[in-house]
């Protein structure tokens, strides 16, 4: 596609439930992120791929998340027993490569998460 | 820590210039990104910078001084549509950007 495409763009969830968030990078990025913003707040790292390496799972909050790449392209950001804080908006984000003087990352227009 | 700072929010006039505050305090650094956030929309690339001095495209100029930790956005004859939140980002010694919160600008006529 000519973007980033995440879907659904609304999700409303309750308490405990889990829910999957799906991210369709640009064709040919070999680098995917997954970031959570809070009102008010920066975008927070949550985990990177990077094409067949191992990703970066550092930002994760908790064990309770994990996302997975399949064949280099359509991403899946799971949340397992939903809690109200992690009623966010989930952006997905990717670019050629990572290393390197420009990087510049194209952003998917997110998923609003409610856990109600 | 690692730590971006950049006003909560800022006003302004139609056909005015504006400027956006950025501090930061990385571990390493290989960059610095400028974004435009609409509401409700993805965040888009406005500017990077790496080298000091000023870096000018159409309305929107970027400068940045690494010895000060400090970059700032300048807008240029505003627009109604540039009422948006703009993003700082810092990218690291390990290459990972660090996001300030945003800088909310509202414009008004």
């Amino acid at each position: 596609g000519a973007g980033v495409s995440q879907s659904p763009s609304n999700k409303v969830t309750e308490k405990g439930k889990d829910v999957e968030l799906r991210c369709d990078p640009i064709s040919g990025h070999t680098a995917l992120y997954w970031y959570r913003q809070s009102l008010g707040q920066g975008l927070e790292f949550l985990i990177y791929f990077q094409g067949n390496s191992a990703p970066d799972k550092s930002g994760l909050p908790s064990d309770r998340f994990s996302a997975e790449r399949t064949g280099g392209s359509v991403s899946t950001l799971t949340i397992q027993r939903t809690q109200q804080e992690d009623s966010a908006v989930y952006l997905c984000a990717s670019s050629f490569r990572r290393q390197g003087a420009r990087e510049k990352l194209f952003f998917g227009s997110g998923t609003q998460l409610s856990v109600l | 820590g690692q730590n971006i700072d950049q006003p909560t929010e800022m006003t302004a006039t139609e056909g005015a210039i504006v400027q956006i505050n950025c501090t930061y305090q990385t571990s390493g650094f290989n960059g610095l990104f400028w974004y435009q956030q609409h509401a409700g929309e993805a965040p888009t690339f406005l500017s990077y910078n790496v080298l000091d001095g000023l870096e000018e495209k159409g309305r929107f100029s970027s400068f940045l001084s690494r010895s000060k930790g400090y970059s700032y956005l300048l807008l240029k004859e505003l627009q109604m549509k540039d009422s948006a939140s703009y993003l700082c980002a810092v990218m690291d010694s390990n290459y990972q950007l660090i996001w300030g919160a945003g800088t909310k600008l509202i414009i008004k006529p």
